[in-house]
């Protein structure tokens, strides 16, 4: 059974661009949620995504957006990019919204400069 | 708002030793508490974890407790190996939205 995959694993921009990340769930998860992760600040909650609609949200500004497709793949947008936004973002896919495990992808890499 | 602090930031140990990360909770709609262990350049992994209606519980050498009252919940590690170092990472999840919250991580090394 393969895993999460994202795409791309590694990408440069540079400020005021705006980058798109992929990610495929596990088959047969419905419920993909995207983490932004950086040294010090551990695993903040983006958004999550449960049958192509938005079902929770973590606070950050609306430059950040996100959604899913009928396949339960994953799509997360980051417009007017900022150096802040450099991080690695992580989707996690479970198999429904009260199932515990969460499964994650091995990231994608941002670096703005 | 919600938020999970966890603690030490950085911890040591000799291998052979134990060793304890502690987390605390803010939501008390929080009722799924996991673990999970994130190795140098790999994806996060479930180690263990615990649901609110548990007091503890035990898996070879990791174990969990959760003191609902006090809104803490702790990690065990018995008996430590260099593989045991990494970065774990706690969380609490919140019983109506399903809502994940994670702590800022504890980055465990084992001394050989």
């Amino acid at each position: 059974k393969a895993g999460v995959t994202q795409t791309p694993r590694y990408l440069i921009k540079t400020r005021g661009q705006q980058v798109t990340l992929s990610c495929s769930p596990i088959s047969g998860h419905r419920s993909v949620s995207w983490y932004q992760q950086t040294p010090g600040q551990g695993l903040q909650f983006l958004f999550e995504y449960f049958s192509e609609t938005q079902r929770n949200k973590g606070n950050f500004p609306g430059r950040f957006s996100g959604r899913q497709f009928s396949n339960s793949r994953s799509e997360m947008n980051v417009s007017t990019l900022e150096l802040g936004d450099s991080a690695l973002y992580l989707c996690a896919s479970s198999k429904d919204l009260n199932t515990g495990e969460l499964f994650f992808g091995e990231g994608s890499r941002l670096t703005v400069l | 708002g919600e938020n999970v602090e966890q603690h030490p930031s950085t911890l040591s140990v000799q291998e052979g030793d134990s060793a304890v990360i502690k987390c605390t909770y803010s939501d008390s709609a929080s009722n799924y508490f996991p673990w999970y262990k994130q190795e140098l350049g790999k994806r996060p992994q479930l180690i263990i974890d615990i649901r609110s209606n548990v007091g503890e519980k035990k898996d070879q050498r990791i174990a969990v407790t959760l003191n609902k009252t006090a809104k803490h919940f702790s990690l065990h590690i018995t008996e430590t190996q260099p593989e045991d170092s990494a970065v774990y990472f706690c969380a609490a999840r919140d019983s109506g939205t399903y809502k994940y919250i994670f702590g800022t991580g504890t980055r465990l090394k084992v001394l050989a």
